[in-house]
């Protein structure tokens, strides 16, 4: 069964700086796929960025990327120039290809706090 | 174009009552999953229907079970409620296929008491 393990429950940063949520995750499995998820406080989950495991290069959606290392079964999500409509929880998520359903497996979460 | 609804919004049951949670999909959207979230075990897969077929199933009991009409909305079911059962769930709605992206509701709070 795969895991996703989030390591940081809770991470703050000064507006308009960068910050990084972490996020590792075990499989046995070859392709796969992964995404971010946003929860702000009292509203509904949005997708943030999403990442093709066969795919080398990172993801980028605007102010967010990820940085995809797979040997080691990373990805991270770094937040630049951070507003504080970025504060909300942080999901990392995984997805098998192979499973032919869809079926999010999520870390335990990151609450990120935008200091003004 | 409508997001992903859920009815009702919020519920108080006492234990051993059942409870029968709603979700309507994005127009066009064939899938809808859904999810239990807990401050203690976080977000856990319950099922998932595709077309009316349930296609995969996270490791819940037997009282938790679903279905989906043939309009695509699905209906989640939980029977002899415990207190741990207790939780916001969420429904998530897509085209089906994997890597598209899931759609959330906002969620039924429930309340066991």
């Amino acid at each position: 069964a795969q895991t996703v393990t989030q390591s940081q429950p809770e991470m703050s940063v000064q507006e308009a700086e960068t910050v990084t949520l972490s996020c590792t995750y075990d499989t046995s499995e070859s392709d796969y796929y992964l995404f971010w998820y946003k929860q702000p406080p009292s509203r509904q989950m949005i997708l943030v960025i999403r990442q093709e495991a066969y795919k080398q290069q990172n993801a980028t959606e605007n102010r967010f990327s990820v940085n995809f290392q797979k040997a080691a079964k990373s990805f991270s999500l770094k937040i630049s120039d951070s507003q504080l409509g970025d504060a909300a929880m942080y999901f990392c998520a995984y997805e098998s290809r192979f499973q032919g359903a869809q079926k999010l497996v999520f870390g335990q979460g990151t609450r990120l706090t935008i200091n003004p | 174009k409508a997001g992903v609804t859920q009815t009702p919004r919020y519920l108080i049951k006492t234990r051993g009552q059942q409870v029968t949670l709603s979700c309507s999909p994005i127009s066009g959207h064939r899938s809808v999953s859904w999810y239990q979230q807990t401050p203690g075990q976080g977000l856990q897969f319950l099922f998932e229907y595709f077309s009316e077929t349930q296609r995969n199933k996270g490791n819940f009991p037997g009282r938790f079970s679903g279905r989906q009409f043939s309009n695509s909305r699905s209906e989640m079911n939980v029977s002899t409620l415990e207190l741990g059962d207790s939780a916001l769930y969420l429904c998530a709605s897509s085209s089906g296929s994997v890597y598209n992206e899931q759609f959330f509701g906002p969620g039924t709070r429930l309340t066991v008491l």
